[in-house]
């Protein structure tokens, strides 16, 4: 099972947005609703954004926002902060106990 | 509050075997399956392995199938993940996650994981 794959880095200024897109397959992205997204800061545990497509975490800030169109996945980041800066990634199940995570994005904050 | 911590990482020579924890805290254990993560260093995020609520189902990625293997002692809120005939490609930070939702749930081995520790480093190096 192939990675899901995603831009190495996007960037952008404070209160700009940016989008992280997640390319995957009919077998993956495209057939299952399970898609999640996680941000990582370095040596800090990976934190869940986004669940089930499109659906926010309690207490995560409704800056983060996300889709799904076909096989592709996208996370939207509003209104960019510093703290915003880390590694963004993305995740599908795949079918018969297969778990596909995407490439990873670093998100920087110019 | 909900917690896993890893440990047991450390440099091993190609071959050789290294067990890893996970232990669980701030939930109830026994109703979750628990999944292994790796990141090789300047690499994605790769599934390595999961296990049912109970211990009695394991799965594997093809990249470990045969080599690794899984238990879990429920009364210690910990899952061993026993790597045996390690190789280079090996390396990297591992985690433990939770699933998103319990073993009450269909869905409990598709959703994703919502908890993670902050990782435990393996280097597989001669």
């Amino acid at each position: 099972q192939s990675a899901l794959t995603q831009p190495r880095s996007v960037s952008g200024s404070p209160g700009q947005s940016v989008t992280i897109s997640c390319a995957g397959t009919s077998s993956d992205v495209g057939r299952y609703d399970y898609v999640s997204w996680y941000q990582h800061h370095p040596d800090r545990a990976p934190k869940l954004i986004i669940r089930d497509v499109d659906k926010r975490p309690s207490g995560v800030p409704d800056r983060f926002s996300a889709s799904k169109s076909g096989n592709t996945a996208s996370l939207t980041i509003s209104g960019l902060q510093a703290g915003d800066e880390a590694d963004y990634f993305c995740y599908s199940y795949a079918g018969n106990y297969i778990y596909v995570f995407g490439t990873g994005t670093k998100v920087t904050v110019l | 509050q909900v917690q896993l911590v890893e440990s047991g990482g450390g440099v091993v020579q190609p071959g050789r075997s290294l067990r890893l924890s996970c232990a669980a805290s701030g939930f109830t254990f026994i109703d979750y399956a628990i999944h292994w993560v790796r990141q090789p260093p300047g690499k994605g995020l790769e599934w390595v392995a999961l296990t049912s609520f109970d211990g009695g189902n394991h799965y594997f990625a093809d990249s470990v199938k045969g080599r690794f293997t899984l238990s879990r002692d429920n009364s210690k809120n910990t899952v061993f993940l026993q790597m045996n005939s390690l190789r280079p490609e090996d390396s990297g930070l591992y985690f433990c996650a939770k699933p998103q939702h319990p073993r009450y749930s269909s869905t409990w081995y598709m959703v994703g994981v919502d908890i993670w520790g902050p990782g435990t480093m393996v280097t597989v190096s001669s």
